[in-house]
């Protein structure tokens, strides 16, 4: 058990809606990172948050936004969903906030699988 | 842009055999991580090598560093069911630091 918490499991959705993912850190961990993974492109970085902050972008869709609450879960936001949106969403923190978890391990949920339909 | 690649995608092996996957990025890097990911789980930290030439070992694991810290190697030796998965190589962006995931090598054991 990484430590990390991902909900919900599972999603299926529509195209057009909206959609939100939650994550919980490791307990002392300010970092959380957003991946997405889909079978053919791998481990996308979406965006890193630290201590509340946005710390790093990678490349994640104007139609996707996040956020860090000052209890330091986070929120993956995605809407007007596409069927390319389809994908595992995983959540990953670190200890450190170097940018990206450069220099930190990290430490994955089980992630979220999005269907939409 | 910055790219981090693995090589095999693929590697099907017969239970005992050794397997070794390779990993190498445009730029020089300042840390190599890697990563496990059984199937349906998720990734799960192995090791970091900071500094050129590394060698690590874990059990029958052996992670390598190469001298211009632009490529590292993951070599398993007498492998088992058990090392089934894909194994990821990632490292920083030489831009702003965030952590690039090679596309990974899928590792199959026949027992």
């Amino acid at each position: 058990d990484s430590g990390v918490t991902q909900t919900p499991k599972h999603l299926i959705t529509a195209t057009g809606q909206r959609v939100t993912l939650r994550c919980s850190p490791r307990s002392g961990d300010l970092s959380v990172y957003w991946y997405q993974q889909s079978l053919d492109q791998g481990l996308q970085f979406l965006i890193q948050y630290y201590n509340g902050e946005e710390r790093a972008k990678g490349n994640i869709l104007e139609r996707f936004s996040a956020q860090q609450f000052p209890d330091l879960h986070s929120e993956l936001n995605l809407s007007s969903l596409e069927l390319g949106d389809s994908a595992l969403y995983f959540c990953a923190s670190s200890v450190g906030g170097g940018t990206g978890g450069a220099n930190s391990p990290l430490h994955f949920g089980n992630g979220t699988r999005l269907t939409v339909t | 842009g910055q790219q981090v690649m693995q090589i095999p995608q693929y590697q099907h092996v017969q239970e005992g055999e050794d397997f070794t996957t390779y990993c190498n990025s445009s730029t020089t890097l300042s840390n190599i991580q890697w990563y496990k990911q059984r199937p349906g789980g998720h990734p799960v930290f192995l090791i970091q090598l900071v500094k050129s030439g590394e060698v690590k070992k874990q059990k029958r694991l052996t992670f390598q560093f190469g001298e211009a810290k632009k490529n590292s190697s993951l070599h398993i030796t007498a492998t088992q069911t058990t090392d089934v998965g894909t194994y990821f190589c990632a490292g920083p962006n030489n831009q702003g630091g965030k952590l690039i995931f090679g596309q990974g090598t899928e590792l199959s054991v026949k027992p």
